[in-house]
């Protein structure tokens, strides 16, 4: 089945730093790419929706100076945190949507811990 | 705009027990409703879909789920449940399934926790 994978798992990153978060869709083609941020015991919001070849369209509320997307390739959607503090820790995961199948595939998401 | 609206944070069941876990939605458009588990610290995982074929839906570990049109509802069901189904369920409706980048829209989620 489809395959996406999300890089690095856990990351922790001090205060002021950027962390750049990546996911590949494996053995699919996925024009659009979808990233969510999770807090504990919470739903997902979405933050973007990221075309391949085009800007990511954000949703409202979320910064995109500071949540940086870019989708180079068919494959491969990249989420840079820049300047990360601590309120932006949480749970981070992508989703692909196949142009070619129905439904959409999760990456296993990125722990991100900014101190 | 769609929405979902998942009745229970938190269900327990005893092991061997039936799971329900309740989902109704609201769409303008025909929907599209998926069920998602998550682990902790993992992603999503696809339990099953709902794509305007057959009503009842059948997914995988044993999960299935029933499109009522009538009543707006996408419930989650498994005859038997096990210990490793305690996890966190995900309902979501998107207005499209294919590869267009519609995207989906989650409810708040359902902890189940199987008891011995």
């Amino acid at each position: 089945g489809a395959v996406v994978s999300q890089h690095p798992s856990r990351v922790i990153c001090k205060s002021g730093t950027s962390v750049k978060i990546e996911c590949r869709s494996l053995d699919f083609q996925a024009t659009t790419m979808f990233w969510y941020r999770q807090f504990p015991k919470q739903s997902l919001m979405l933050m973007a929706t990221s075309n391949e070849g085009s800007k990511a369209t954000y949703e409202q509320g979320v910064e995109k100076d500071k949540f940086l997307i870019n989708h180079a390739s068919l494959t491969l959607s990249t989420l840079t945190v820049a300047s990360a503090h601590p309120e932006d820790s949480s749970f981070y995961i992508c989703s692909a949507a196949d142009i070619h199948d129905t439904g959409y595939t999760f990456g296993s998401g990125t722990r991100l811990t900014v101190v | 705009a769609q929405s979902v609206t998942q009745l229970g944070s938190h269900v327990s069941v005893s092991e061997g027990a039936l799971v329900l876990l309740r989902c109704n939605y609201s769409s303008s458009v025909p929907p599209y409703l998926f069920w998602y588990v998550q682990y902790p610290n993992q992603g999503l995982q696809l339990l099953l879909k709902y794509t305007s074929a057959a009503t009842l839906v059948k997914g995988i570990n044993g999960f299935e789920a029933e499109f009522k049109k009538s009543e707006t509802s996408f419930h989650l069901t498994k005859p038997s449940a096990h210990m490793s189904d305690a996890a966190e369920y995900f309902c979501a409706v998107s207005d499209r399934v294919t590869g267009g980048g519609n995207k989906l829209t989650f409810g708040t989620g359902t902890q189940l926790k199987v008891e011995l």
